[in-house]
């Protein structure tokens, strides 16, 4: 059974500080992996798509990279901001195209 | 609108109840699935389908059913709702491809009282 595990499950940094976020699952039979965003009350935004074939995606000041073989994803985040403070979940597509979620990581980016 | 839209955004029901919850989408995508999130276990699976009249259990499928007559559409239904049921529910959509995303609706915030 695929388990998709995140950590930390917070954190909090000041402003302008690079973080990363770790995704780990068990099962490396995936097709892809998704990182999403979801603010307070809200739904899930869709961030970045790493394909089963690749090892990084990035969009603006976000990097996500991924280890299929050791069952690992990152998501880098450059110099946060305030309004970068939401909810970062990951998700991987397994074999019968479910996307199983892990916990998220809820981050808080100080003024 | 183009997109994946939930409807009711919120509802309250009584215990017993039964109430069912919409979900549509306009990209023609063969997958749907329906999640429940609740603090402490995150997103997970109720029921998926992979095209119209296939469907299956996800991870936590008692109390609830789907169907999917309709490739565009997604009811989830509480046949008798109760307090555990309390919850935000999120239909999701993607297309059969190996390397598409997927997509969420609004969600909507079910109390069962």
């Amino acid at each position: 059974k695929q388990e998709v595990t995140q950590i930390p499950a917070a954190l909090s940094v000041p402003e302008g500080e690079n973080l990363v976020l770790n995704c780990s699952f068990t099962d490396s039979a995936i097709y892809n992996l998704q990182w999403f965003r979801q603010d307070p009350g809200k739904g899930l935004t869709s961030l970045l798509l790493i394909q089963s074939s690749q090892r990084e995606q990035t969009s603006g000041r976000l990097n996500a990279s991924l280890d299929k073989s050791s069952g690992r994803s990152t998501l880098y985040i450059a110099a946060s901001q305030p309004g970068d403070s939401a909810t970062y979940l990951c998700a991987v597509k397994d074999s019968s195209y479910k996307l199983i979620f892990g916990s998220g990581t809820r981050l808080l980016v100080r003024p | 609108d183009a997109g994946i839209t939930q409807s009711p955004r919120y509802k309250i029901t009584e215990t017993g109840r039964q109430v069912t919850l919409m979900c549509h989408q306009t990209w023609s995508h063969s997958y749907m699935f329906w999640y429940r999130q609740d603090l402490g276990h995150g997103l997970r699976l109720i029921y998926y389908s992979a095209a119209a009249d296939i469907t299956d259990k996800g991870e936590v499928p008692d109390g609830y059913v789907v169907s999917r007559s309709k490739t565009e559409n997604f009811p989830l239904t509480l046949e008798s709702a109760t307090r555990s049921q309390t919850s935000v529910y999120f239909c999701a959509s993607t297309s059969g491809g190996v390397n598409t995303e997927a997509f969420f609706g609004q969600g909507t915030r079910l109390t069962v009282v």
